[in-house]
């Protein structure tokens, strides 16, 4: 069975102290691994796709990693903006085509 | 960028009534739309899978019955909560692939807020 893990749950940043999230994930076979910001109340706004490991993805503050277990997310530099939740998912590469979420991470940057 | 919209984002009904939840894929085709559901603080639940032109397919533990989805275009999927009650309270959250530029890539809906009273 698919699982997801992200860690820490929660995380409390200084504007500017620069982090990364963790994204453990255990799949047969991954056909997309998935991050996500979530705000409360709104669905989910999709940041990055990565496919295999050893990619990179950037957008603004934002750094994806994979690897064949697990993906990071840094952040650097951040600002009271990049407060949310952020979600990993799993895509496998069968003919499943759901996500597989992780619990999140709920970040606030704190001015 | 792609964008898939849901309607409406807040609705109360009445217990025993039922309530539709419109999803559409505004400027791409989806065949598949996925519909998740989502407790305070807690990550998305997959319920459904919704193909167009076919019956969905349903997650363990969600009642079909109960929850009727129709995919009757490439742009639209509906969830229709039958004979709500109070514990259907949620929020509830669709999903389209659109394959572009960017590969593939899963956008969400706003989601709808579902309060049954």
């Amino acid at each position: 069975e698919d699982q997801v893990t992200q860690s820490p749950e929660a995380l409390r940043l200084q504007e500017g102290e620069s982090s990364s999230l963790n994204c453990s994930y255990t799949v047969s076979g991954l056909r997309g691994l998935f991050w996500y910001r979530q705000d409360p109340g709104k669905g989910p706004e999709f940041l990055f796709t990565l496919y295999s490991a050893g990619e990179e993805k950037e957008k603004e503050r934002l750094k994806a990693t994979l690897t064949k277990k697990e993906s990071f997310l840094h952040i650097t530099a951040p600002k009271p903006e990049d407060s949310a939740t952020y979600l990993c998912a799993v895509q496998e590469d069968t003919g499943r085509r759901a996500l597989t979420f992780g619990s999140g991470t709920r970040l606030q940057v704190q001015p | 960028g792609a964008v898939v919209s849901q309607h409406p984002s807040r609705v109360i009904c009445k217990s025993g009534t039922s309530v539709k939840i419109e999803c559409r894929s505004l400027d791409f085709q989806a065949t598949t739309m996925f519909w998740y559901r989502q407790f305070p603080k807690k990550s998305l639940m997959l319920m459904a899978t919704s193909n167009e032109g076919s019956k969905a397919t349903y997650e363990q533990g969600v009642e079909k019955d109960k929850f009727l989805i129709n995919h009757a275009s490439l742009t639209l999927s509906t969830l229709t909560v039958t004979s709500a009650h109070p514990e259907d309270s949620s929020f509830y959250i669709c999903s389209a692939t659109h394959l572009g530029q960017l590969g593939n890539t899963i956008y969400f809906g706003e989601g709808s807020w579902l309060t049954v009273v």
